[in-house]
């Protein structure tokens, strides 16, 4: 298994602001994920984020929106760029624990004004 | 891109009693997970299990992956239990590796 952090745990922001959300790992993973959570919703992937090469982003996402930095084996940061109340959504890393379980990070909870 | 279809969307149990819930899924997975997410939002791995049965404590699942559906049975429901299950799958030509494609959800209510 794997033991995931992110922050902040949650946040209040302005329109037309941004936010980086960190995800630390225990332990040295080849790919980590983010997803978003809108109120009430399912889980939608944004994008996977490989060590030492661009981030792929799932189609509806960009990079100029949601840029995101996997700098090493253990951390990750997704930006939420341009902020607007559409925004306001549980954002959840998550990464492969081994024998193809997926473990996910406690979330950041954000709501955009 | 695949579907994934949960039923119930709802429900409601009283505490003691038993329960399936049910994932269909339109095109054939690697990869098939259960997760229960707790009213703080946290998301719990119950089950990786594309194919065949598994047990753990008073849950169970079972894949059929040539019908494309796969259900979760909680017995002795408790109160804990409450939360949202989702059955999240990754199909064979996904370009995200281990990435999941989530259903709806279904929403669970024990009650004392």
């Amino acid at each position: 298994s794997a033991v995931i952090s992110q922050k902040p745990s949650r946040d209040i922001c302005q329109r037309g602001t941004s936010l980086t959300i960190q995800c630390q790992v225990d332990s040295q993973v080849t790919m980590m994920f983010w997803y978003r959570q809108q109120p009430g919703q399912s889980l939608t992937l944004i994008a996977t984020a490989n060590q030492g090469s661009e981030a792929t982003y799932e189609s509806g996402f960009v990079i100029d929106k949601f840029p995101i930095s996997r700098p090493n084996l253990t951390f990750s940061t997704l930006t939420v760029s341009n902020m607007s109340p559409e925004d306001s959504s549980i954002y959840l890393c998550s990464v492969e624990g081994g024998a193809k379980t997926q473990y996910f990070g406690p979330g950041t909870r954000l709501l955009v004004l | 891109g695949i579907q994934v279809e949960q039923s119930p969307p709802d429900l409601i149990l009283q505490e003691g009693a038993n329960s399936t819930l049910r994932c269909n899924f339109s095109d054939s997975v690697n990869n098939l997970q259960w997760f229960h997410q707790n009213p703080w939002g946290q998301l719990i791995n119950l089950f990786y299990i594309p194919s065949g049965t598994k047990q753990n404590g008073r849950l169970s699942a079972t894949t059929v992956a040539t019908e494309r559906y796969s259900l979760l049975y909680i017995s002795s429901s408790q109160t804990t239990d409450s939360g949202v299950y989702f059955c999240a799958v990754d199909p064979p030509n996904s370009n995200s590796g281990y990435a999941l494609n989530f259903g709806k959800g279904t929403s669970l209510l024990v009650t004392p």
